[in-house]
């Protein structure tokens, strides 16, 4: 089974709106860190925010922040405010508690229109 | 600077020629990793290691080697390369302690490698 799942593989938001971008995982390990990472089309990976299994509210950094649902085991990244910058690749991350992998999701590519 | 550094940033080689993928952290990280990025299937998993010495698979370890004599590097080496190999691969690093599953990974830029 897959540990994280992005099942939009593409996504187009109106610059200066709002846009959320999906995330499901799956784990039986009650500690875990989840991670959203930005690759914009220069290739580097940039660390967006982190959400623990045990924060009770939801993190925020900036104009992101993460909608997670814990008994849904979702963890979208939420966008506000879109910028022509924040065309990238974006992906979900998951860390448990054993800490040896790190999993990830096969990414969401957001294209900014003007 | 805190980074991740990975050498060369392109590098085209021809099937079967040794080539090593260098990479060194100057955070003091424990945790060490190689993945291969490919189009519709995110980052793969290469090899990990959780301390000098200490070296593991990953999802995706055929046709790779690793080592790890000192903590700040972690040289990918192919042996043999084959064409399959062409991708995108990241050296990355992380703290490594009790609560390490909220400790983010650090990415280098990435090596473009193209075997032909």
């Amino acid at each position: 089974a897959q540990k994280i799942t992005q099942t939009q593989p593409g996504m187009f938001v109106q610059e200066k709106e709002a846009v959320t971008l999906d995330c499901t995982y799956d784990t039986s390990d009650p500690s875990y860190g989840l991670f959203w990472y930005k690759q914009p089309s220069s290739g580097e990976m940039i660390f967006l925010i982190y959400q623990g299994s045990y924060d009770q509210q939801n993190a925020t950094e900036g104009r992101y922040s993460l909608n997670f649902q814990k008994a849904r085991k979702s963890a979208n990244l939420v966008i506000s405010a879109s910028q022509l910058g924040d065309s990238a690749m974006y992906f979900c991350a998951m860390r448990e508690f054993s800490g040896n992998q790190f999993y990830f999701g096969t990414g969401t590519s957001l294209t900014v229109i003007p | 600077e805190a980074q991740v550094t990975q050498n060369p940033r392109y590098l085209i080689t021809v099937t079967g020629k040794k080539l090593t993928v260098t990479c060194s952290q100057n955070m003091n990280h424990e945790y060490m990793s190689w993945y291969r990025q490919d189009p519709g299937l995110g980052l793969r998993q290469i090899y990990y290691s959780m301390n000098v010495e200490v070296t593991d698979k990953g999802d995706v370890p055929e046709g790779y080697k690793v080592s790890r004599k000192e903590k700040r590097n972690f040289p990918l080496i192919l042996e043999s390369p084959s064409p399959n190999q062409t991708s995108l691969y990241f050296c990355a690093s992380s703290y490594r302690g009790s609560s390490s599953y909220n400790s983010p990974l650090h990415f280098g830029n990435g090596t473009r490698l193209t075997v032909t």
